[in-house]
This record gives C-alpha cells, structure tokens and sequence, in this order.
C-alpha cells in the first residue's frame, strides 16, 4: 500500500458547488498533514496545514479522520479559480521530510 | 521576501547527454531539497540537504545523478547521461530552520524533456 494515496479525478465542479475529495494514508501514527495547491505547469504551494483533527480557511475546510485514516478537503461555493490539483501530504516523523500524493484534479467550470 | 529561483525553466536534451540545474533557495533556509515531479505525479524526494551537508539521498539514482550545495546556498543537480525517462519537473525547494520547520517553499522549477 502507498504511503498516501488519493482519486487522480479529475472531479469536474459546477461553479458555486461544492466538492470534496479524500486522501488516505498507510502511517497510523501521523498526527498532522498539508494540502498543497499546484496550478497547471506551476509550483505546489501550502494551501492548509493542519496539526489537529482539522482547519477551516475560508471557504476551504480539511478534516483528519484517524481511525480510517484518511484526510479530506472540502471546497464550499466553487470559484473558477480553484481548478488545481491538490496535494495530500504527510510529514515524515523526523527530518523535516514530505511524503506527497499523487494529487486530485479538480475542474471547475461556469 | 525572494522566492526559491531556479534555472534554467526549461531543457530539451537528446539522450546520454547531460544537463544541469541549478537553485537558489530563499535567503536564511538551511534545508533544502530536490525533487522529481513526473506528469500526473506528486513529487518524489530525490536529496536533502542540511546547510552543505546531505542528510537523505536514499532516492536518488546516484549512478547517473549528482547533486552539490558546496557553500550552504545554492545548489546544483545534474545528470549524466539522461535516459528517456527522466523527462519530468525537477523542482527545488527550501525551508527554514526556526518554526514552522515542516513547512517548504517550492522554486517554479526546470522541465526537462528528454528526446
């Protein structure tokens, strides 16, 4: 099993709906996670870190579910803006490492 | 602030040839990292460096890649000889040594087309 995985999509979004996606991971001692953004031929960039059983920035809201170890992203009143694809991403217990997903697609159209 | 800077953004190599990149990470990071992003993929460590020290580089084919940070700054990958598929985004990133210590700033990366 991989050390995270997640749905590739791509989760195609009408826009002002909303959308989740989930991420799970094989580490059960993982006690927090990162969404990164990456935009199309982009960089990744933080988008939320969480260091509990979840955040909420905006209209963007990530919950950690640790007894079916899985982590989800939930994206209210989708803007066209927010067609990225989305990286789950664990931090190693030591040395500042980053385990990444494969990233979910997510498509929002008018 | 400076972001992380690599160059160059792009490289169209034939194969068994070789190529370098290189990466200025953001001013005061100690810690910097390469990794490997193939198409439809997360990207892949390839080596950690801790000031001019490397600290992991269990995932880097080291038969054909290299990496330096010989002053604790910049750094270079290169490869030689390129293979077909190591066409992918080679993306340079940096993080600091006071909290959040967890968190990296990813450079705009070098895509490399191998031919």
């Amino acid at each position: 099993r991989k050390e995270v995985e997640q749905d590739p999509g791509p989760f195609n979004v009408p826009e002002g709906a909303t959308v989740a996606f989930n991420c799970t991971y094989s580490n059960s001692a993982s006690q927090s996670f990162f969404w990164y953004r990456q935009d199309c031929r982009k960089e990744p960039k933080l988008l939320m870190s969480v260091y509990s059983s979840g955040n909420e920035d905006g209209r963007f809201t990530a919950q950690l579910n640790r007894a079916s170890q899985y982590i989800s992203l939930l994206i209210r009143d989708s803007k066209l803006s927010d067609s990225a694809t989305y990286l789950c991403v664990l931090p190693r217990p030591a040395g500042n490492k980053l385990t990444f997903g494969g990233g979910t697609r997510v498509l929002v159209k008018p | 602030e400076a972001g992380v800077a690599q160059s160059p953004r792009y490289k169209i190599i034939e194969k068994r040839q070789s190529v370098a990149f290189w990466c200025n990470p953001i001013s005061g990071h100690a810690t910097l990292y390469w990794y490997q992003q193939i198409l439809g993929q997360g990207p892949k460590l390839l080596i950690q460096f801790q000031n001019n020290g490397v600290v992991d580089d269990s995932q880097l084919p080291k038969d054909r890649f290299s990496a330096e940070r010989l002053k604790g700054v910049d750094s270079t990958l290169k490869i030689q000889p390129a293979k077909l598929e190591d066409s992918a985004v080679y993306l340079c990133a940096s993080s600091s040594d006071t909290p959040p210590t967890d968190t990296q700033y990813f450079g705009p990366g070098t895509r490399l087309t191998v031919l």
